[in-house]
């Protein structure tokens, strides 16, 4: 089993400042990693994920996170945010073993609150 | 290409009844999942359907049950709805079910239980 902590419920911001939302997880077995946004009245999408390679991976909106194995954690940063950004954002995981299937195990989100 | 589409939008039942929420995947996707999200929580897994077939299940009772047909659309249905029940249902789908096939959620259906 699988379990996906989120460190802060609301994180605010002010425009242009650098920001990072904190990922924990827990599990008995290798996992892969992903990162959803959620904009208000919309369904979750895609931000980025780790399956293997290169521990740190990036989006096409300026967002990355580093997988870090030893502290069992995915963390999300952005060097400056724009307003734009404000949304809800959930870590996820997968467990990673061959037949397991891509269900997901979701952390509580973090409010990303952007101010001008 | 069209998306996850889910329906209805909104629902509201009171405790008891029964409810059947309905969800059509991507197009060319066989896979499709549902998750409960609560108000102000991250989403639960509930089951997923591969090729018409339950492919896991989360920690959901019975009364939690589904369908995935021939088009690969899928129905949730729950039955003797409890007031916890209330929550965004969100549905997604993907082509195949590997961890490195991406899911692409709809917009949730959201249902009021009184």
């Amino acid at each position: 089993a699988q379990s996906v902590t989120q460190l802060d419920s609301q994180v605010p911001v002010f425009e242009e400042a650098p920001v990072e939302l904190r990922c924990n997880y827990s599990s008995s077995v290798s996992v892969y990693l992903f990162w959803y946004v959620q904009y208000p009245n919309q369904g979750l999408q895609l931000l980025l994920k780790y399956l293997s390679g290169s521990t740190l991976v990036e989006s096409i909106n300026g967002f990355e996170a580093e997988f870090n194995k030893s502290q069992t954690s995915f963390h999300l940063r952005k060097p400056s945010v724009h307003i734009s950004d404000t949304a809800e954002y959930f870590c996820a995981v997968s467990d990673s073993r061959g037949n397991a299937g891509n269900m997901l195990t979701f952390g509580g989100g973090t409010r990303l609150m952007v101010k001008p | 290409e069209t998306g996850v589409t889910q329906s209805p939008t909104h629902l509201i039942k009171t405790r008891g009844q029964q409810v059947t929420l309905r969800c059509s995947s991507q197009s060319g996707h066989n896979t499709v999942s549902w998750y409960q999200q609560a108000l102000g929580q991250g989403p639960q897994f509930i089951f997923q359907y591969y090729r018409e077939e339950e492919n896991g299940r989360g920690n959901f009772p019975p009364r939690f049950s589904g369908l995935q047909f021939p088009n690969y659309s899928s129905e949730l249905n729950v039955n003797a709805l409890e007031l916890d029940d209330s929550a965004l249902y969100l549905c997604a789908s993907s082509f195949g079910d590997r961890q490195y096939n991406e899911q692409f959620f709809g917009p949730g259906t959201r249902l009021t239980v009184l």
